[in-house]
């Protein structure tokens, strides 16, 4: 059954602490992306990666930071220094080869809430 | 960053009743795309258009890829309280911008059994 996961749902933590969001694709996409939508607002960028070992910032990178060691799996790491982090945090994937037009599939989303 | 223009914002409309919605950019997009995200969840792809003057539907869903290359529309008939959700257009720009995506802000529907 293929898709994306993340996990987890629902993340508390304290302010000032480093939090990592899991993301996780089986549909061999070459591309992964990092959303962030706050209440009532669209989706912002944070970051993407078209390829493995490769990632560009979006337009909200800051505070943020991420990997991508393996094709499946793209980790958004939120760290102390994004000033609001609590959000609802989304990853999408597509197959974005060269010339491919950019349909994106999402996953289910975390929520994360800064105490 | 760019957004494109998505309206209306808000509607709130009888079951059985039909919904149009739009989204216009300044710049030419060589994809459309539309999504339905329900509260707590993930946007889910509802049609993907590629090609200038394209029409698709999938089921009561009808969207259109404008001739001008600058705008798309979502139409939805014979409403359903299962409808109910926010509504997103992206596009995807000919050229520049790395060819991200562009998200409009949303259609927010409520359905009135």
């Amino acid at each position: 059954d293929g898709g994306i996961t993340q996990s987890p749902k629902y993340l508390f933590r304290k302010e000032g602490q480093n939090v990592t969001l899991s993301c996780e694709q089986n549909l061999n996409h070459d591309a992964m992306y990092w959303y962030r939508q706050d209440p009532g607002q669209g989706l912002r960028l944070i970051y993407y990666s078209q390829i493995v070992n490769d990632f560009q910032k979006g337009d909200i990178a800051e505070g943020y930071s991420v990997s991508r060691e393996k094709k499946e799996s793209f980790p958004l790491t939120v760290t102390s220094a994004q000033k609001n982090p609590t959000a609802f945090y989304l990853c999408a994937s597509s197959i974005r080869r060269t010339g491919d037009t950019d349909t994106q599939y999402f996953g289910p989303g975390t929520r994360l809430t800064v105490l | 960053g760019q957004q494109l223009n998505q309206s209306p914002q808000s509607m709130f409309i009888q079951e059985g009743e039909d919904v149009s919605m739009n989204c216009t950019s300044s710049s030419i997009f060589n994809t459309w795309l539309w999504y339905k995200q329900d509260p707590g969840e993930g946007p889910v792809l509802l049609i993907a258009l590629y090609k200038a003057g394209e029409l698709t539907s999938n089921g009561r869903l009808t969207a259109q890829f404008g001739i001008t290359r600058k705008d798309s529309f979502l139409n939805i008939s014979a409403s359903i309280p299962s409808d109910v959700g926010i509504y997103f257009c992206a596009g995807q720009p000919y050229a520049g911008n790395n060819r991200k995506l562009i998200w409009g802000l949303g259609t927010s529907l409520a359905v009135n059994p």
